[in-house]
């Protein structure tokens, strides 16, 4: 089992560009999450997924989009990146239910200039 | 809503014991995590404790529980330099339907040799 694998790793973007983030499991899990991680402030959620179809707003949602057309992927969008989007990027995700274990992605560290 | 609060850095000496502290404000919630950062990597769970419990000890981890003035800790006996990482708490946000966690903003602990 590769667990949670995230793509790219790496990304430099001009202000203004888009990009999609990928996200995928191979853990049959419902439920799934993307944080931002910046210096000093620790892990933010940004939106979560409790099953294909379904997404909804965490924390910080604010110039993202997030799509769960299938179980085992979660995208996350930036329409038109801004200087404030530079941060890395984790997905996790983890069985149905209020408890469990949340399994993290690598990350994708993200440079918006 | 709900908050976490931990130290930002810790620094001991090889073969020392490590306590990192955190404190939460949500008093529903029933499991408490630890997860650990190491460099360039995504997070992975270190251990947790369920709120009916005061004290977990699993090998070199002991995981202190106090409701009262919810509180937490972990201790790490004979500290490694390994052991070298970021430390975050989490516990359940929205009442844990979802498996939303807020994290705190993490704890670096350094191991000196």
């Amino acid at each position: 089992n590769a667990g949670v694998t995230q793509t790219p790793k790496f990304r430099v973007l001009k202000t203004g560009q888009s990009m999609t983030l990928l996200c995928a499991q191979d853990m049959n899990h419902e439920y799934m999450y993307w944080y931002r991680q910046d210096p000093g402030m620790g892990l933010r959620l940004i939106h979560y997924s409790v099953g294909e179809g379904t997404t909804a707003k965490g924390e910080v949602p604010d110039g993202y989009n997030v799509s769960r057309l299938k179980k085992q992927n979660f995208l996350l969008g930036l329409e038109s990146a801004a200087p404030s989007q530079t941060s890395v990027y984790f997905c996790a995700s983890k069985v149905a239910g209020s408890a469990g274990e949340q399994f993290f992605g690598p990350g994708t560290r993200l440079t918006v200039l | 809503g709900e908050d976490v609060e931990q130290s930002l850095f810790l620094s001991v000496r090889e073969g020392d014991s490590s306590v990192i502290n955190c404190t939460y404000t949500d008093s529903s919630s029933t499991y408490l995590y630890w997860y650990k950062q190491e460099p360039g990597a995504g997070l992975q769970l270190l251990t947790y404790i369920f709120s009916n419990m005061d004290m977990k000890q699993d090998q070199r981890l002991t995981v202190l529980l106090n409701k009262k003035d919810k509180h937490l800790s972990l201790r790490i006996a004979d500290t490694q330099t390994g052991d070298s990482a970021i430390y975050f708490c989490a516990v359940p946000n929205y009442g844990g339907s979802q498996g939303n966690l807020i994290f705190g903003k993490g704890t670096k602990l350094s191991v000196k040799p």
